[in-house]
Order: C-alpha cells, then sequence, then structure tokens
C-alpha cells in the first residue's frame, strides 16, 4: 500500500516570504505522479503543481516549485513570495498510473500579513 | 461553470436515516472518485469508477455504503442507517483517462452531519 507522510502539521510564513512544506511517501513503484493539492477555507481543492516520476526536471509553476528527490522518497514544495491567498490547507498526493489518489494528513498554511 | 458538481452541499439527518448524494464530473472524464473528509484530515479514499465499472472499493465502504455510476456520468453515493461516525465531507473527483497525466478535479462537496 502507498502511503503519504507530512509530518508538519502546521505552518506560518510572511508575506512576501518562502515556505517549503515536506512530503515524504512509500511506494515499490517506479512510475507514478505527485500532486500538491491546495484547499483554501471554502474548501474545494485544486492542484497546485504535479510532478512525474520519470522526469528528472523539477516542476514549477509561477511561484510554486517542488524538490523532488526520488531515491529519498521526498517531494517537497516551496511557495516563494508567499501571498496572502496562499492561506490554505496544502495536501501532498501520490497517483500509481491508473489507480486512486493517496493523500497526505496536510499542512495548515498561514501567511502572515 | 463546467467543474464537478456535488448535490447537495449540506445535509443534516437524524441517526438511522439513510442519505444519497450526487456528483457530476466534468463531461467526458471517464475516472470518478468518492473520498471522504473528516475534519483536520486528508482525504480518504472510498471508491472509484471507470466510466459504469466500480474499479475499487475501500474498506472503508461498509456494507452501508453503495455508489453507484449507472450510465457512466454521474454518480450517486448512499448511506444507508447513519450513524454519527458518517458525520465528515464527502468529495467527488473526476479525472480524464489517457494522454498522460491525470490529475483530479474536486467538487465542493456534500457535508454531512449526523445528529
Amino acid at each position: 500500500a502507498q502511503t503519504v507522510t507530512q509530518s508538519q502539521p502546521e505552518m506560518s510564513v510572511q508575506e512576501a516570504e518562502t515556505v517549503t512544506l515536506s512530503c515524504t511517501y512509500d511506494t515499490s513503484e517506479n512510475n507514478y505522479y505527485l500532486f500538491w493539492y491546495k484547499q483554501p477555507p471554502s474548501r474545494q481543492m485544486i492542484l497546485v503543481i504535479r510532478q512525474e516520476a520519470y522526469k528528472q526536471q523539477n516542476a514549477t509553476e509561477n511561484r510554486f516549485s517542488v524538490n523532488f528527490q526520488k531515491a529519498a522518497k521526498s517531494f517537497s514544495l516551496k511557495i516563494s513570495d508567499s501571498q496572502l491567498g496562499d492561506t490554505a490547507m496544502y495536501f501532498c498526493a501520490f497517483m500509481k498510473i491508473g489507480n486512486q489518489f493517496y493523500f497526505g494528513t496536510g499542512t495548515s498554511l498561514t501567511v502572515i500579513p | 461553470d463546467t467543474g464537478v458538481s456535488q448535490d447537495p452541499r449540506h445535509k443534516i439527518t437524524k441517526r438511522g436515516q439513510n442519505v444519497t448524494f450526487r456528483c457530476d464530473p466534468i463531461s467526458e472524464h471517464n475516472r470518478l472518485y468518492w473520498y471522504r473528509q473528516t475534519l483536520g484530515q486528508g482525504p480518504e479514499f472510498l471508491t472509484y469508477f471507470q466510466n459504469e465499472a466500480q474499479l475499487e472499493k475501500s474498506r472503508l465502504l461498509s456494507d452501508r455504503f453503495s455508489a453507484e455510476r449507472p450510465k457512466g456520468s454521474f454518480s450517486t453515493l448512499e448511506i444507508q442507517r447513519t450513524e454519527q461516525g458518517d458525520s465528515a465531507m464527502y468529495l467527488c473527483a473526476s479525472s480524464p483517462v489517457g494522454g498522460g497525466v491525470t490529475e483530479a478535479f474536486f467538487g465542493q462537496g456534500t457535508r454531512l452531519t449526523v445528529v
């Protein structure tokens, strides 16, 4: 079974600063996908960024980037120039190809003005 | 709006009653997932469909839970004889199949409160 671990239940960051959220996972699969989802207080989850395991290059989406370490099974999310709208729960997720998504327990991020 | 739609958004029911939730996925998305989320936790997998076929069910899905996707479009999740422990947010998500990475698109959820 796949497991996803987020060891930081809560984090805070000053507006305009950079923050990194941690995620580790456990799998015996070689091909899979990793995701970071954001869930604002309105509760609808939206995709922040995704990474294909076969790609060595770390994914980036504007202010969001990941540090994917396949051997270490680590997938951290870096948010640069944090904005108030980044305040949300962030979930790391794993998907084996053609299968379901497995989510971590989430990190609650608060951006402080 | 062409996103994933869930109905109702909120449901309060008395213990022992049956409830049914509906999910309309994004058009042409073959995959449809049901997740349960309790406060402060991540989504827990319940079941998923590819078209009308139910491919996997979690052990969380006791015999009081049943899900259908009869025509491969919308899906329903029914909980019979509700218990207080069923109180949670029930999330539906859909994704296309093929063409590479398939992210899941989530609905806003149905919040169930069993009193």
